[in-house]
């Protein structure tokens, strides 16, 4: 079945510590988007790409770095710098176009929890 | 700047209606949504509507477009239990790019 697998649903770190959260979709999609939910603050963008080799800071990229090798692939590391990392993160795709209605698909998440 | 508001919690009781309100600020949105995200789970499209049409009903759930204030509504027609969950209202703010400001979203409480 097509979809977006995040992996690891839950991740605990130590403080200082880099950590790597995994994103696959087998959907063909262009567009890959990672988002940060915090509890009462909705969804905020974090890093977003559309093509492969080529990605865009969000809105609270800070502390955070992507990369974009393969179509499939959308990685996203939580550097020692993000000053508040324990968060629910969460991976989407989307088409850009042909029959285009902006429309992302989730995967599961992973919640991140720094010690 | 951008934002979606939203209130964040709706308690009703099974059977009845319920209506969660969102309002956006940019104008030019071509296109605004409603996702559903149940517990410990990612976000699920339940509905979506452009924004030159001021209605769109889909089985128990009706839309509602406001564009002169901005405001958009979902309806749940029947209200089960299986309802209960976050959902979010975003806007696509346009562009060469597929962005999506989300709101806060709003917590559903089903009581039976």
């Amino acid at each position: 079945d097509g979809g977006i697998t995040q992996s690891p649903k839950y991740l605990f770190r130590k403080e200082g510590q880099n950590v790597t959260l995994s994103c696959e979709q087998n959907l063909n999609h262009d567009a890959m988007y990672w988002y940060r939910q915090d509890p009462g603050q909705g969804l905020r963008l974090i890093y977003y790409s559309q093509i492969v080799n080529d990605f865009q800071k969000g809105d609270i990229a800070e502390g955070y770095s992507v990369s974009r090798e393969k179509k499939e692939s959308f990685p996203l590391t939580v550097t020692s710098a993000q000053k508040n990392p324990t968060a629910f993160y969460l991976c989407a795709s989307s088409i850009t176009s042909g029959g285009y209605t902006g429309e992302l698909f989730f995967g599961e998440g992973s919640r991140l929890t720094v010690l | 700047g951008e934002d979606v508001e939203q209130s964040l919690f709706l308690s009703v009781r099974e059977g009845d209606s319920s209506v969660i309100n969102c309002t956006y600020t940019d104008s030019s949105s071509t296109y605004l949504y409603w996702y559903k995200q149940e517990p410990g789970a990612g976000l699920q499209l339940l509905t979506y509507i452009f924004s030159n049409m001021d209605m769109k009903q889909d089985q128990r759930l009706t839309v509602l477009l406001n564009k002169k204030d901005k405001h958009l509504s979902l309806r749940i027609a029947d209200t089960q239990t299986g309802d209960s969950a976050i959902y979010f209202c975003a806007e696509s703010i346009g562009g060469a790019t597929n962005k999506l400001i989300f709101g806060t979203g709003t917590l559903l409480a089903v009581q039976p």
